[in-house]
């Protein structure tokens, strides 16, 4: 079974500018989470889809948003880019919303925002 | 307020020794408490489990309430063991959203 892919791999922006990422669940997945990984803060929840519905959001600003496609593909986009932003970031997939279900993790975005 | 903590970013020890990877959380409910490990150039994936009770490439660990703790054991390191690990809990809401230490680097040497 294919893994979470997402795409790209790897960006470089200039501050002010947006971008979007993508992630691919694993068939059968419904639930996606989106994480961003910096040195200094570590792994931080941004949100989880499930079924086209956003089911939770983290402590960020109104600038990062994601969506939910109904093949489960997600998005998720940061505007107004701040070097603050840049980050790796993480989409996991689960097979269904809930505390107990096993996450499994993309590769990660490297955002480098200039 | 919800805090996982992982006091050590390092953690060195010589293959064959016995390995304890310390991991505290701070939540007003009843968490579900995971371990999750990176290898080197690879996906940060679930090592175990608390729910599952089990033990997954010798290592186990052990939910204390009282102490508020998730610390993950194993008897004798291996050098494949070396990696990152991330102790991380999930919230009495039922959502997927996981809170994650900082994560402990374990460096096995031969």
């Amino acid at each position: 079974k294919a893994g979470v892919t997402q795409t790209p791999r790897y960006l470089i922006k200039t501050r002010g500018q947006q971008v979007t990422l993508s992630c691919s669940p694993i068939s059968g997945h419904r639930s996606v989470s989106w994480y961003q990984q910096t040195p200094g803060q570590g792994l931080q929840f941004l949100f989880e889809y499930f079924s086209e519905t956003q089911r939770n959001k983290g402590n960020f600003p109104g600038r990062f948003s994601g969506r939910q496609f109904s093949n489960s593909r997600s998005e998720m986009n940061v505007s107004t880019l701040e070097l603050g932003d840049s980050a790796l970031y993480l989409c996991a997939s689960s097979l269904v919303s809930g505390r107990n279900y096993e996450q499994y993790f993309g590769p990660g975005t490297r955002l480098t925002v200039t | 307020a919800q805090r996982v903590t992982q006091p050590e970013k390092l953690l060195s020890v010589f293959k064959g020794a016995p390995v304890e990877l310390k991991c505290n959380y701070s939540y007003s409910g009843s968490p579900e408490l995971f371990w999750y490990v990176q290898y080197s150039r690879q996906r940060l994936q679930l090592l175990l489990r608390h729910i599952s009770r089990e033990s997954i490439k010798g290592f186990t660990a052990d939910l204390n309430k009282g102490e508020t703790s998730f610390h993950l054991k194993k008897p004798f390191a291996q050098e494949e063991d070396s990696a990152m690990y991330y102790c991380a809990l999930t919230g009495s809401s039922n959502t997927g959203k996981l809170i994650f230490g900082q994560g402990t680097t374990l460096q096995v040497k031969p």
